[in-house]
C-alpha cells in the first residue's frame, strides 16, 4: 500500500471554517512535505516539516508531525474559495533517498 | 524559463504507438523526477535523476518505460506499444536534492496521455 495515506478522502467546508487532513505513513523519514494541486495542474509546494520537529506554521497553516504514530495533520484557518484543491502529503527518508513517496490526497471543497 | 515546462499538455495516441514526452527543468537544479498520476489518485513515482549518476529506475512499471536526460538538463520519458492502462497525467518535477530538508520538488503542469 502506499507510504503515504490521507483522510478524509474528501472534505467539503464553508468559507472561513478550519480544514484539517491528516497524514499517515509506514517507514522512517527525514522530512514530510505538504503540496496542494488545483485541478488540472502540477503540485505546489506548501510546507516542509523535518522529522525532529513537531510544529510548524506558515500563514494560515499549520503542520505537526508525531513521529511516535507516525503522521501528520496540515490545518489550514480560515478558509477561502480558493483553497479549493487535492492536498497531498510526502515523505522522504534514509531507505528512499530524495525521491518522494505521496499519499493519496484529500479533496477539499470551501464552499462560498 | 520561469518553472518547469513540459510537452505537450495532451497527448492522445493509438494503442500500440509509442510517444514521448519532454521535460524541461528549472534552470540549475541538478534532480529530476518523473511521476505518473492516475485520475483522483496519487502519485506513482517512475524515475529519478540526480546529476551524472546512474538514474533510479526503480518505479519504472515495465520494459517499455523508459528515460533519458541529456546534458543534465532536459528529459524524456518513452513510453514503447502503448497501452490503454498508460493512460494517466505524467508529472515532471525538479530539484536540488541532497543533504536533509534541501528536497522540495516543483512541478510542471504534466502532459495528459490517453490511449485510444
Amino acid at each position: 500500500s502506499q507510504q503515504g495515506e490521507e483522510d478524509p478522502q474528501a472534505l467539503s467546508i464553508q468559507e472561513g471554517e478550519n480544514a484539517t487532513m491528516n497524514c499517515s505513513y509506514k517507514t522512517s523519514i527525514n522530512n514530510l512535505q505538504w503540496y496542494r494541486q488545483n485541478s488540472g495542474r502540477g503540485l505546489v509546494h506548501l510546507i516542509l516539516i523535518r522529522s525532529n520537529e513537531r510544529e510548524k506554521h506558515s500563514g494560515r497553516l499549520r503542520v505537526t508531525l508525531d513521529t511516535s504514530k507516525k503522521s501528520s495533520s496540515l490545518l489550514i484557518t480560515a478558509s477561502r474559495a480558493a483553497d479549493t484543491a487535492s492536498y497531498f502529503c510526502a515523505t522522504d527518508g534514509e531507505t528512499s533517498g530524495s525521491r518522494l513517496t505521496f499519499g493519496e490526497g484529500t479533496q477539499l471543497t470551501v464552499n462560498p | 524559463g520561469a518553472g518547469v515546462s513540459q510537452s505537450p499538455s495532451n497527448k492522445v495516441t493509438e494503442k500500440g504507438k509509442d510517444v514521448e514526452l519532454r521535460c524541461d527543468p528549472i534552470s540549475g537544479h541538478t534532480a529530476l523526477y518523473w511521476y505518473r498520476q492516475s485520475l483522483g489518485q496519487g502519485l506513482e513515482f517512475l524515475i529519478y535523476f540526480q546529476g551524472n549518476s546512474a538514474p533510479d529506475k526503480s518505479g519504472l512499471p515495465s520494459d517499455r518505460f523508459s528515460a533519458e536526460r541529456t546534458g543534465g538538463s532536459v528529459s524524456t520519458l518513452t513510453i514503447q506499444r502503448t497501452q490503454q492502462e498508460d493512460s494517466a497525467v505524467y508529472l515532471c518535477a525538479s530539484g536540488i536534492a541532497g543533504g536533509r530538508g534541501k528536497n522540495i520538488q516543483y512541478f510542471g503542469a504534466g502532459t495528459r496521455l490517453s490511449v485510444l
